[in-house]
């Protein structure tokens, strides 16, 4: 059963329009959020983290968004870019629980020149 | 220094053969992991050290051997293996066990083949 879902595979999205990516967790003990992008052949590299007690955080062109009561998060990238066309993975992990990290299943986004 | 190093970044074995996979890091960081990554797939935990002691192993087989020789190397050896393990292995780092507020600095991977 995944605890961290990402229900759209892939997006695509005009260069300088806005990219929301979704995330929809299960596990209410989760407490920790993290966003992670992913270029072919190259590792995953942390891009914005969201503690549960904050429902907004923002870094640059990043923001994410957490809605609690619906167990859901965002990632919206504003402007879009060519060069952010990757996979992005959200994580989610319990303080609880040793804080190790779920990994959702990832949503490929195409950003169009 | 804030990244971390896997090699080889390819690996073809065949199934008789033993190998390993080696992943360094130079932050300082006490925590150190692996991960295993099928196509279209999030990444799976396989093993995590903390303090260079074993500290979680997610009911991996025991034909992928883990070892922490210091504090900045992380190696897992490779035996008998099977093609359905043919995967991405991801190695990450972290400042301790758990999640960072800058979250795991993970490596390029090891491409693993296994025919």
């Amino acid at each position: 059963d995944q605890q961290v879902k990402q229900n759209s595979p892939s997006l695509s999205v005009q260069e300088g329009r806005i990219s929301i990516l979704n995330c929809d967790y299960t596990n209410s003990m989760f407490d920790y959020f993290l966003w992670y992008k992913k270029y072919p052949a190259e590792g995953p590299t942390f891009l914005i983290s969201i503690s549960s007690i904050k429902d907004k955080n923002e870094d640059g062109r990043f923001t994410v968004f957490l809605n609690k009561s619906a167990k859901h998060l965002s990632l919206h990238i504003v402007p879009s870019q060519p060069g952010d066309s990757a996979v992005y993975f959200c994580a989610a992990s319990a303080t609880n629980a040793g804080n190790m990290l779920t990994f959702g299943g990832g949503t490929r986004l195409m950003v169009k020149p | 220094d804030t990244e971390v190093t896997q090699t080889p970044k390819h690996l073809v074995m065949g199934m008789t053969n033993k190998k390993s996979l080696k992943c360094e890091q130079h932050m300082g960081h006490r925590a150190m992991y692996w991960y295993k990554q099928k196509a279209k797939k999030p990444p799976e935990l396989m093993f995590v050290y903390s303090y260079e002691k074993l500290s979680i192993n997610e009911s991996v087989p025991s034909r992928f051997s883990p070892e922490c020789p210091n504090s900045s190397l992380l190696n897992l050896h490779l035996h008998a293996l099977q093609p359905e393990d043919s995967a991405l292995y991801l190695c990450a780092s972290s400042q301790d066990r758990g999640f960072s507020i800058y979250g795991y600095t993970f490596g390029s991977g090891t491409r693993l083949t296994v025919v």
